[in-house]
């Protein structure tokens, strides 16, 4: 939607498929991690969340897998419909509640 | 079906004018955020309150913008002189934090601000 950046990653997949989305977060300190769903014309919607305890975390279709090590998230959804198609976020908080986003992914899901 | 509830959902504004957007977080929440989303720069968190009091704001430009919150339900954004650039989607959020950690936030459908 046009709420969104025109120049974000894409990541483009098969209906039935299996998406990888990837994000970098950038303070080692944040301890708690959340994934967003944003369609076109809506604010953003949570999907799945993680704390800094654990790695890995399973919802229904949808799976954050957290390497501290390297500061990497992912979201992981299994059986990708055209509902699916969306800008994703991940976020992190720093501390204090304060909640930063990263720059999105746009998924498009082909029928 | 509770949910966050901003007012207007859109405004085109001529320069210098003041705006002022409305936001009405979902009760029992003790946590209100406001988030800008532009092409260019994506989310940004302009500030946040928790139980009402401004925890930072250091994401506003100082001169022209201002947050409150004054009572539990409404959180208001206002911009005076709006200028141009100013044209975005606002974003609020609300969120309940407590002695556990925090949680997600919920987000309101935006306000879709112009200024020309």
């Amino acid at each position: 939607g046009e709420s969104v950046g025109l120049h974000l990653p894409t990541l483009s997949v098969q209906e039935g498929d299996n998406s990888i989305i990837n994000c970098a977060y950038s303070n080692s300190a944040s301890d708690y991690f959340i994934w967003y769903k944003q369609e076109s014309g809506k604010g953003p919607q949570f999907i799945i969340d993680i704390r800094s305890n654990m790695d890995k975390r399973q919802g229904q279709r949808v799976t954050v897998l957290l390497n501290k090590t390297v500061k990497h998230l992912s979201l992981q959804i299994a059986a990708t419909q055209p509902g699916d198609s969306a800008v994703y976020f991940c976020a992190e908080n720093t501390g204090g509640f304060k909640t930063i986003f990263g720059a999105g992914t746009r998924l498009f899901v082909k029928a | 079906d509770a949910r966050v509830t901003q007012t207007p959902r859109h405004k085109v504004t001529e320069m210098g004018q003041e705006v002022t957007m409305r936001c009405q977080p979902i009760l029992g929440h003790n946590t209100v955020f406001w988030y800008r989303q532009t092409m260019m720069q994506g989310l940004e968190l302009l500030a946040y309150f928790r139980n009402r009091a401004p925890l930072d704001d250091s994401g506003m430009p100082k001169d022209r913008f201002s947050a409150e919150m004054p009572d539990a339900t409404l959180a208001t954004l206002k911009i005076q002189p709006s200028e141009p650039r100013d044209s975005a989607v606002y974003f609020c959020a609300s969120g309940l934090i407590t002695g556990s950690g925090n949680t997600e936030a919920f987000f309101g459908q935006g306000t879709r601000l112009t200024v020309v």
